[in-house]
């Protein structure tokens, strides 16, 4: 059991440029999640899939930020014109189930926007 | 909205003495939350520490407990004899309306364990 993979795990981006952030759930796992952790805001929730349908993206922000999850095997984290206040780790977590189900974390992805 | 409050900062304790990190919550939801504690030890990913769902009842794990105290609102982790090895950083956690909206994570606190 490989736990969730996330890659790459340090990103460093212009501002102004965009970052695309992976994710590979645990096999067998149907829902995924995305957080972004800062030193001010801690851990905060971004965006839920279950069974690759977007459920829940209410942490997201409004501009810039999208996610996808195209097949079971792997989700994306989009940044559009980065901007120095995005700059943060980037977790995913993946579930067997979503709901109650024990959330698994990966390493997460360092993303630094000069 | 929810939310999580736990000590905050940096915790030094002697190997061997006791631990004890606060965490009280508050949710605008109508239903009881699933209340966790996570930790992340130095280079290693978040991982669940322990977890209770009913109000009431208590969660063990590596000689940690919690008790979910519904009238106080608190999910307080405690450790009766620490070890070096325990030194990392916990999350106190809350997870409402059957997770839709993620979990909700406290601050987070680093405990640091000195022989």
């Amino acid at each position: 059991n490989a736990g969730v993979i996330q890659t790459p795990r340090h990103k460093v981006t212009g501002k102004g440029q965009e970052a695309t952030l992976w994710c590979e759930p645990i096999s067998g796992h149907s829902a995924v999640f995305w957080y972004r952790q800062t030193i001010v805001q801690g851990l905060e929730f971004l965006t839920y899939f279950r069974n690759q349908a977007p459920i829940d993206d209410s942490g997201m922000p409004k501009e810039r930020f999208s996610a996808q999850m195209p097949n079971q095997s792997h989700s994306t984290l989009k940044i559009q014109s980065t901007q120095p206040q995005d700059s943060a780790v980037y977790l995913c977590a993946s579930s067997r189930t979503g709901g109650e189900a024990e959330q698994f974390f990966g390493p997460g992805t360092r993303l630094t926007v000069l | 909205g929810d939310s999580v409050t736990q000590t905050e900062g940096q915790v030094t304790v002697s190997e061997s003495k006791s631990l004890i990190i606060n965490c009280t919550y508050s949710t605008t939801s109508i239903a009881y939350p699933n209340l966790f504690w996570y930790v992340r030890y130095p280079g290693e990913g978040l991982q669940l520490l322990l977890k209770v769902i009913t109000a009431g009842q208590k969660g063990s794990s590596r000689g940690f407990e919690a008790t979910y105290n519904k009238e106080t609102t608190s999910f307080h982790l405690q450790k009766a004899s620490v070890q070096e090895s325990d030194s990392a950083v916990y999350y106190c956690a809350l997870g409402v309306n059957n997770y839709a909206q993620g979990l909700t994570f406290g601050l987070g606190t680093r405990v640091s364990v000195f022989p």
